[in-house]
């Protein structure tokens, strides 16, 4: 299988440890995105890379989190100092690179369910 | 902000019967998607739209993208039970890659 691939699929942490997920994107694709999603809501958009470049970051990414992309190809995203606030579905998404414009589809990862006890 | 309405909220309907939802956006937008997702699972992309008035299909799914550039609606032609699911609405704008996402309609299909 060739699509996103994030791990682990689930990680349940104590309040104020860190946790680092990984994410693999589509061979190629050279975008990546990392979005949160929280019960009975749709993913919100936490920041991207365009190879190992992160060139835009949402208010939601409070300095206790940190993305990484550091060859241009799997990434990383840890939160440090984890709230119960934190909880929530981590979603990674990867699209492809097309000449002439921005129109480009994006592939989600089946996420990582982060629990904070 | 951006925002996007989604609707309806959730939809319970009999197997056989047909879907519409969608989605209208406070700005401008310059692509739609529309993702499922099922329980632990994440989005699956359905369609892709990139131009203002085009429509396409997928099988059953049937999506546009409005001429104003600020909705779009999807729907589900002789619905059948694998079809349960949530269905997303997604918009990007021209000035960013990141896509901006409806809150969902829950779909439950009675056989």
């Amino acid at each position: 299988d060739t699509g996103v691939s994030q791990n682990p699929r689930h990680k349940i942490t104590k309040r104020g440890q860190n946790v680092t997920f990984r994410c693999d994107p589509i061979s190629e694709h050279n975008r990546l995105y990392w979005y949160r999603q929280t019960l009975g809501q749709g993913p919100e958009f936490l920041t991207y890379f365009q190879n190992e470049a992160q060139l835009e970051k949402s208010r939601l990414l409070s300095d206790r989190f940190s993305a990484e992309r550091p060859k241009g190809s799997f990434s990383t995203l840890e939160i440090q100092r984890t709230e119960q606030g934190d909880s929530a579905m981590y979603l990674c998404a990867s699209s492809p690179h097309r000449d002439g414009g921005m129109n480009t589809e994006a592939f989600f990862g089946q996420g990582t369910r982060l629990t904070v006890v | 902000g951006q925002q996007l309405n989604q609707s309806p909220q959730s939809m319970f309907i009999q197997e056989g019967e047909d879907v519409s939802m969608n989605c209208t956006s406070s700005s401008i937008f310059n692509t739609w998607l529309w993702y499922k997702q099922e329980p632990g699972e994440g989005p699956v992309l359905l369609i892709a739209l990139y131009k203002a008035g085009e429509l396409t299909s997928n099988g059953r799914l049937t999506a546009q993208f409005g001429i104003t550039r600020k909705d779009s609606f999807l729907n589900i032609s002789a619905s059948i039970p694998s079809d349960v699911g949530i269905y997303f609405c997604a918009g990007r704008a021209d000035s960013s890659y990141k896509l901006i996402f409806g809150s969902g309609t829950r779909l439950l299909v009675r056989p």
